[in-house]
C-alpha cells in the first residue's frame, strides 16, 4: 500500500514557540493532502485540505493564521503551529491521496504527538 | 449532527469467530465508504473500501457490505485474530455532497477486542 511518513513523531515545546510538522508521501505523488487532529478518545477532525501549489482550504473553526499549511510539492506538505499554546497539545495526523492510487482513498501518516508546556 | 455513526463504542469477540462492525450514515450523497484500523498513537491504516455502485467488497478476511436503502454498512472480519484488536473507523466521502473535496467524514470508532 501507499506509504506516508510524518516527522517528527513527538515534539515537546514551550508555549509561544512555533512547531513545524512534515508530511511526505514516499511512493506516490500526492495531489491532495489532508491534516487532521485527534483529541483523546475522539474521532479524527479534519483541519484543512491542501492541493499542491495552491492555498489550503480550512475547515470552519480552524484558524488559518494559527495553523499554516504549505503544500509545495507533490510529495511534501507541512503544518506549522504558530505561537503554540497548551490547548494546541494534540495528536496531529496527515493523509494523502493522489496519482497512481485510488484518488478517493486517503493514506495516513503515523501521526505527530504535540505537547505544549 | 453526526453524518457517520458507529453506535457501538466497543466489541469483544473470541478468536476464530466473526467480528461484525456496523456503521450508519445519514447523507445520501455519500458515494464512497472506507474502513480504517487504528492503534493508539498511530495514524489510521486503510483496510478496505466500497463504492456505492457495489453492495459487497471482499479482501482476504475482510468483507464490507453496503445497504444503500438502509444507509448502513458493515465490516466483517473472519476469522478474527488477536492482532485485529484495535479501533476501527468507518468513513464516508462524496464529491458532490457539499463538503471539501475528498473530505472524509469519520465515525467515532469501535474498539474491537479479540480474545485468545
Amino acid at each position: 500500500g501507499a506509504v506516508v511518513s510524518q516527522h517528527p513523531s513527538r515534539v515537546i515545546c514551550k508555549s509561544g514557540t512555533s512547531v513545524k510538522i512534515e508530511c511526505r508521501s514516499l511512493d506516490f505523488q500526492a495531489t491532495t493532502m489532508f491534516w487532521y487532529r485527534q483529541f483523546p478518545k475522539q474521532s479524527l477532525m479534519l483541519m484543512a485540505t491542501s492541493n499542491e501549489g495552491s492555498k489550503a482550504t480550512y475547515e470552519q473553526g480552524v484558524e488559518k493564521d494559527k495553523f499554516l499549511i504549505n503544500h509545495a510539492s507533490l510529495t511534501l506538505s507541512t503544518l506549522t503551529v504558530t505561537s503554540a499554546h497548551p490547548e494546541d497539545s494534540s495528536f496531529y495526523i496527515c493523509s494523502a491521496s493522489g496519482l497512481g492510487n485510488n484518488q478517493e482513498t486517503q493514506y495516513f501518516g503515523p501521526g505527530t504527538r504535540l505537547l505544549v508546556l | 449532527d453526526q453524518q457517520v455513526k458507529q453506535n457501538s463504542p466497543s466489541l469483544s469477540v473470541q478468536e476464530g469467530r466473526i467480528s461484525i462492525l456496523n456503521c450508519d450514515y445519514t447523507n445520501s450523497m455519500f458515494d464512497y465508504f472506507l474502513w480504517y484500523k487504528k492503534y493508539p498513537a498511530e495514524g489510521p491504516t486503510f483496510l478496505i473500501s466500497i463504492s456505492s455502485i457495489k453492495d459487497k467488497n471482499e479482501d482476504g478476511r475482510f468483507t464490507v457490505f453496503l445497504n444503500k436503502s438502509a444507509k448502513h454498512l458493515s465490516l466483517h472480519i473472519v476469522p478474527s485474530q488477536p492482532g485485529d484488536s484495535a479501533v476501527y473507523f468507518c468513513a464516508a466521502s462524496g464529491a458532490s455532497y457539499g463538503g471539501s473535496q475528498g473530505n472524509l467524514i469519520f465515525g467515532k470508532g469501535t474498539k474491537l477486542s479479540v480474545k485468545p
